[in-house]
This record gives C-alpha cells, sequence and structure tokens, in this order.
C-alpha cells in the first residue's frame, strides 16, 4: 500500500539559511499535518491542512510557513533557521471525516 | 500536568510475557485515541485506534479505554524483542476544533530474550 512520502529525507542547512520540506499524503487522503520532533520528544504538531486550507495551527514559529497544493501535496518553508530547529519533521495524512493519521518516513534537518 | 501523561519508563519484560503501557488524558471531553509504535530514528507507526469504552483486540494487541477515569492502555501479549521501541499514546483532544493530536510523551519498552 501507498504510504506518505517525504523529501528530502535527510537535509543539512547553516543559520540563517532557508530550508523546504516536502510531503507527498497517501493517495485519497486529504488532510495533511506537519510535526516536529526534537531528540527524546515526542511529536508536536506545526499545522495542518484540509482541502488546502489552513485548519490548525500549533506550536509553529512565525519564521515557518506552510501550503497545500491543487494535487494535496504540502511544503514547510523555513527561514532564518536556528540551531534549535534541529529536529525530525515528519508528515501526516489523513482521509476525510477520520481521525487516524498516518506518518511519513520523515526529514532529519541538521542546522549547524 | 501535561494533556497527555504516560510513564516514560524504560518498562522492561521478558520475551512472552505481557507488556502492559498506560496513559492518562486530561480533556473529558476526548473521543479518540490512538497508540503509535516509534523505533529510534523512525516515523510512528499507527498501530491501534480505540473510540469507545471498553477492550478492543487486534492480533497480540488489545486497547483498552476507561473514559470515566480517562485512562487508555495497551497490552502487548507474548511479547517479543522486536516489539522494543518507544510506543506513543495520541488523543485527539475535545477541545481542538480540528484534529490535531496531542501526543504523551512515550514509553520506552524493552523486551529481553
Amino acid at each position: 500500500a501507498a504510504g506518505v512520502i517525504q523529501s528530502p529525507r535527510h537535509l543539512i542547512k547553516e543559520k540563517r539559511e532557508t530550508a523546504t520540506l516536502k510531503c507527498y499524503p497517501i493517495p485519497r487522503h486529504d488532510t495533511v499535518y506537519w510535526y516536529q520532533q526534537g531528540p527524546g520528544q515526542d511529536p508536536q504538531f506545526l499545522i495542518s491542512f484540509y482541502e488546502k486550507m489552513q485548519s490548525d495551527k500549533g506550536s509553529i514559529p512565525d519564521r515557518f510557513s506552510a501550503q497545500q497544493f491543487s494535487d494535496y501535496h504540502s511544503e514547510l518553508n523555513m527561514s532564518s533557521l536556528e540551531l534549535g530547529d534541529s529536529a525530525l519533521y515528519f508528515c501526516a495524512s489523513s482521509p476525510s471525516f477520520s481521525n487516524e493519521q498516518f506518518f511519513g518516513p520523515g526529514t532529519r534537518l541538521t542546522v549547524l | 500536568q501535561k494533556e497527555v501523561e504516560q510513564n516514560s519508563g524504560p518498562l522492561s519484560v521478558p520475551e512472552g510475557a505481557i507488556a502492559s503501557l498506560n496513559c492518562t488524558y486530561s480533556d473529558r471531553g476526548s473521543q479518540s485515541f490512538f497508540w503509535y509504535r516509534q523505533y529510534s530514528g523512525k516515523s510512528p507507526e499507527l498501530i491501534m485506534f480505540i473510540y469507545s469504552n471498553g477492550d478492543k483486540e487486534d492480533g497480540r494487541f488489545t486497547a483498552q479505554l476507561n473514559k470515566a477515569s480517562q485512562y487508555v492502555s495497551l497490552l502487548i501479549r507474548d511479547s517479543q524483542p522486536s516489539d522494543s521501541a518507544t510506543y506513543l499514546c495520541a488523543v485527539h483532544l475535545y477541545n481542538n476544533a480540528g484534529n490535531m493530536l496531542t501526543f504523551g510523551g512515550g514509553t520506552r519498552l524493552m523486551v529481553k530474550p
């Protein structure tokens, strides 16, 4: 069965640089969620989109923005990167009218 | 107090034993509860979800929900070394407008051969 696809899988950036993470949901899933997981921590919700509209906003810094496109893929844009942004970034997707979220493999971001 | 709480462990059980993982939540109106398994450096994998009071069984896994006590648990029968992972309890809190999940801190399970 198709799963959530994230790219890139690993990303190394310098402080103050920008990064773009991409997420391709499971086919026919119309809701996308972004989570950040620091070392030894549980996933923290950042933002979600349903039918290309932002539906929820969590602890996402103002330096970050995201959007969902017509093909339902989503991109997380991160600017003015800080050392503390180093983490695993997961995208999850779910079908309509379901709370079950399926996670992608994640993007490991390292900020030097 | 965190909205979703788990004992961080590690919980150590011998191979073949029953592992019991517990989770409490603060929002009494919460309706949806999920258990994810996460291996180190990997993504969370959904293994069980439960919406109604009582037990729900799937293979070696049983989820138990008690809304009156605001308590959800996961039992793993015939534990195997491959079950060694961090188990995350996730709750769709009623006071959230959307479908975001709030995770507990996770319990690290170690199954010893």
